[in-house]
């Protein structure tokens, strides 16, 4: 079984349109993590939840927003998606609330707006 | 925050000792010093992290300078799969106040 499973695992659309990505953990972990990945492969965390309540809220557009259902899912949804937001979109879980220590990643989801 | 630096690429020989420096000079002294790697087309994997003292798991060993201002990762036996993206990352947190701080990374390249 996969531990973190992210969908779709290549999205592409067209600028103004609104898309989500989902994620799952199967590890039990607490918390709950989305990164962007860009074109020069600098990875810079966005979100991150920690049973279900949102803990890290980093610099990023409105148009991006979290949903956590329950702690084993945490979604991403972003509106009116623009040429900038073109990247990988990694989700990952770790164990402690404020621990970075051994977080596991998805295989990541790459978004391709046109 | 404090930065961190790290050489854009490495090479290595296969079954060969590998050394990954980080440099970190302005790490202050509640700063974790984790590692992670990213294989081509994956998400970043953990491999090791330290605070003061040199550490070692079964993936590597980290060396951490007394000053704590650069650390190296050593892979003992470098393999094809070792080829990746590795990164090295400052992390701090204190209740709600955290600092994550991502390197460029070194890209390893082990020919066979």
């Amino acid at each position: 079984d996969t531990a973190v499973s992210q969908t779709p695992k290549y999205l592409v659309t067209q600028m103004g349109n609104d898309k989500s990505i989902k994620c799952e953990q199967n590890l039990g972990h607490d918390t709950m993590y989305w990164y962007k990945q860009d074109s020069k492969k600098f990875l810079k965390i966005m979100f991150s939840y920690n049973n279900k309540e949102l803990i890290i809220n980093e610099t990023v557009p409105n148009r991006f927003s979290p949903k956590s259902p329950d702690k084993a899912h945490l979604n991403l949804h972003i509106n009116s998606l623009e040429l900038g937001d073109s990247a990988v979109y990694f989700c990952a879980s770790s164990q402690d609330k404020w621990s970075f220590t051994e977080a596991f990643f998805g295989q990541g989801t790459r978004l391709t707006v046109v | 925050d404090a930065k961190t630096t790290q050489p854009n690429s490495m090479e290595s020989n296969e079954e060969e000792p590998v050394h990954l420096p980080c440099n970190h000079s302005t790490i202050s002294g509640t700063d974790y010093i984790h590692w992670y790697r990213q294989l081509p087309s994956q998400g970043p994997e953990y491999v090791i992290h330290g605070l003061t003292s040199n550490v070692n798991n079964r993936m590597a060993s980290l060396a951490i300078a007394e000053d704590r201002k650069s650390s190296t990762l050593i892979l003992h036996r470098a393999t094809l799969r070792d080829a990746a993206v590795y990164y090295c990352i400052l992390y701090y947190s204190g209740g709600s106040n955290y600092k994550l701080t991502f390197g460029k990374g070194t890209l390893l390249t082990v020919n066979p």
